[in-house]
């Protein structure tokens, strides 16, 4: 079975960091492609980054660009998601999901606040 | 990197069927045939619903489909039942990123 398991939200200060975590499972996570995406409190679903199986290649949403970094470790089947300088616009539950034409696995989310 | 264009809400009452659009540029809907579907409940993941257009993962109902004309995606339910009351998103890939739709909220009457 299919898992992802993300983990590091929390709560963070407008300019802090946080960096997040998501476990892999039930696949071999080397051979996929793996995507952030963003949801904002009653709003919509929104991109944020991917990067291919190998992690040669990596992709930002423009609102997100110089300020978060995508990354993989294939070893331990990990993917992260690095966010510098976070914005109050940033707070959203981030999902961790699998996919390169299309995302067919989710994972059930972490919520990152930013607030003073 | 615009968000694809969905109606923020459609209605239908059981057994009838609806369908949402999702319109986007040459460049992402109508440049590739990698359009998807999501429906989500509140509290809960998306999950998939159509792949590459038209393609139905396994264990999705068949009164699910999907099409593209140029650059406009649809998404058709049909037999609508109460449990298909939720949101939907469309999502195009591109070669530079991959873009959602703002969402459709179906209301089943």
């Amino acid at each position: 079975e299919v898992q992802l398991v993300e983990s590091g939200g929390g709560l963070v200060q407008p300019g802090g960091s946080l960096r997040l975590s998501c476990a892999a499972s039930g696949f071999t996570f080397s051979s996929y492609w793996m995507h952030w995406v963003r949801q904002a409190p009653g709003k919509g679903l929104v991109w944020v980054s991917r990067i291919n199986s190998d992690g040669s290649s990596t992709s930002y949403a423009d609102s997100v660009k110089g300020r978060f970094t995508i990354s993989r470790d294939n070893a331990k089947n990990t993917l992260y998601l690095q966010m510098n300088s976070l914005r109050a616009e940033d707070t959203a539950v981030y999902y961790c999901a699998r996919g390169q034409w299309q995302i067919d696995y989710w994972g059930q989310g972490t919520l990152v606040t930013v607030s003073s | 990197q615009s968000a694809l264009t969905q109606p923020a809400s459609v209605s239908g009452s059981p057994g009838q069927s609806i369908t949402i659009s999702c319109t986007g540029t040459s460049s992402d809907v109508g440049g590739y045939n990698y359009v998807s579907w999501y429906q989500q409940h509140p509290g809960k993941a998306p999950k998939l619903m159509i792949y590459e257009v038209s393609n139905r993962p396994s264990g999705v109902s068949n009164r699910f489909s999907g099409s593209k004309s140029g650059n406009t995606a649809s998404l058709t339910i049909s037999g609508l039942q109460a449990e298909d009351e939720a949101d939907y998103y469309c999502s195009s890939y591109t070669s530079s990123s991959t873009l959602f739709g703002g969402g459709t909220k179906l209301t089943v009457l």
